[in-house]
């Protein structure tokens, strides 16, 4: 398996403008996390879905925030309108029942 | 709320001493505690995983141990090489899945 998928690796973009991340879990796994880890708070949970439900959103800092996964290949993290404070690396992550999560390689977003 | 503390946030050691590096959580209710390492720039990879009814798991040169009463966890890595050299994390399954995070233990092995 290729692992956990995450598009783009990089995004740079200016402020007001709409971000859309991707999210590909590993095949069989039937949660996906999605993370944001910045320097001054480290690693912290956004939302996380089972079986493409959403379960726990209550990481999601405010209504610019939106997460969907239409299909167990498949989630999205979007920001609209997007901020300074926004700038941070983005991961994604999945795991089959309570196990092991994997992440992905993250996608580092920037703000201007 | 689940908090994992781990201190020191960075450490330095010459190659070949043993790593030790410790992980405390406030809630012991826990399914299982993961430790996982970051290289700069890069994603997390996870390195072992303990469930809650462990006490210790090994890997190679990795042993970690699980004191879920305490809210303690400890990573070994015997034997430090440079390429050991990277930020450790440790994480706790918690409630409906949560994972919570510590800050991380920077680690620099000198040659």
């Amino acid at each position: 398996d290729a692992g956990v998928i995450q598009s783009p690796r990089h995004e740079v973009t200016e402020m007001g403008q709409e971000v859309t991340l991707r999210c590909k879990p590993i095949s069989g796994h039937d949660y996906l996390f999605w993370y944001r880890q910045t320097m001054m708070r480290g690693l912290e949970l956004l939302i996380y879905f089972n079986n493409n439900v959403p379960i726990d959103d209550s990481g999601m800092p405010e209504d610019r925030f939106s997460a969907k996964m239409p299909n167990a290949s498949f989630s999205t993290l979007k920001i609209q309108p997007s901020e300074p404070r926004d700038s941070a690396v983005y991961f994604c992550a999945s795991s089959f029942v309570q196990g092991e999560q994997f992440f992905g390689p993250g996608t580092r977003l920037t703000v201007l | 709320k689940q908090e994992v503390t781990q201190i020191p946030a960075a450490l330095s050691v010459p190659e070949g001493e043993n790593l030790v590096l410790n992980c405390s959580f406030t809630d012991s209710a826990i399914y299982n505690l993961q430790w996982f390492r970051q290289d700069p720039g890069k994603g997390l990879t996870s390195l072992l995983l303990i469930q809650s009814s462990q006490r210790e798991q090994t890997s190679g040169r990795l042993n970690a141990s699980l004191d879920k009463s305490s809210g303690r966890s400890t990573l070994y890595i015997a034997a430090s090489q440079p390429g050991d050299s990277a930020t450790y994390l440790c994480a706790v399954v918690y409630g409906n899945n949560r994972l919570a995070f510590g800050k991380g233990n920077q680690v620099v092995v000198i040659p």
